[in-house]
């Protein structure tokens, strides 16, 4: 069965490095998002991409983050100057098309530790 | 701002017992409402969709129903194994793009 694969699985950082989490969709979906749950919290969103730009982002998702499709198959999430709190488990999911019958599909997830 | 509840936080039943998890929402204009099971280290699955138009879906022993009005979702487990233990989360959605997750049910089943 097809799924969303993410490297790496996790990332140790020091504050105030840019740190990149890269996600490969589901080779048919047309919709990508990414999600973070810190230890013991709820999944948040942070970000959804379709065509190219960004479709919806959470008030998470400051200057300090930005998403990017380098190529066909690549969905990556940036992160300029890592702090602390960004310390998570930073989730990709994909959707083949962005209506009410679709399900998410997420990958395992990179957890990103910050020091 | 869309508020996901559910109870309990934690499960533990015995092997082949049937169990409810419930989910509750502050808001009932959603496009659709989701439960996925995460397992430790892992991603999280979807196991159903539930539409705004629609009461109820099952897949195998799994059974969910949505009363968007109250605000309330249930999922039933039938005939539980030591391999439904993982924890379920329920998520809805106003948009179909931004989704907003509960904390979860933990549920262990004993053998």
């Amino acid at each position: 069965e097809p799924e969303v694969t993410q490297t790496p699985s996790h990332q140790v950082t020091q504050m105030g490095q840019e740190v990149i989490l890269r996600c490969v969709p589901i080779s048919n979906h047309l919709y990508f998002y990414w999600y973070r749950q810190i230890l013991g919290q709820k999944v948040e969103f942070l970000v959804s991409f379709y065509n190219n730009e960004i479709s919806e982002k959470s008030e998470i998702f400051d200057d300090q983050f930005s998403v990017e499709r380098p190529d066909g198959s690549n969905f990556t999430l940036k992160i300029r100057s890592t702090k602390l709190e960004d310390s998570a488990m930073y989730f990709c999911a994909s959707q083949r098309l962005g209506s009410t019958n679709e399900k998410l599909f997420f990958g395992s997830g990179t957890q990103l530790s910050v020091l | 701002k869309q508020e996901v509840t559910q109870i309990p936080a934690a499960l533990s039943v015995p092997e082949g017992e049937n169990l409810v998890l419930n989910c509750s929402f502050t808001d009932s204009a959603i496009y659709n409402l989701q439960w996925f099971r995460q397992d430790p280290g892992k991603g999280l699955t979807s196991l159903l969709l539930i539409q705004s138009s629609q009461r109820e879906q099952t897949s195998g022993r799994l059974n969910a129903s949505l009363d968007k009005s109250s605000g309330r979702s249930t999922l039933y487990i039938a005939a539980s194994q030591p391999g439904d233990s993982a924890t379920y989360l329920c998520a809805v959605t106003p948009t179909g793009n931004q989704f907003y997750f509960g904390t979860g049910t933990s549920l262990t089943v004993i053998p």
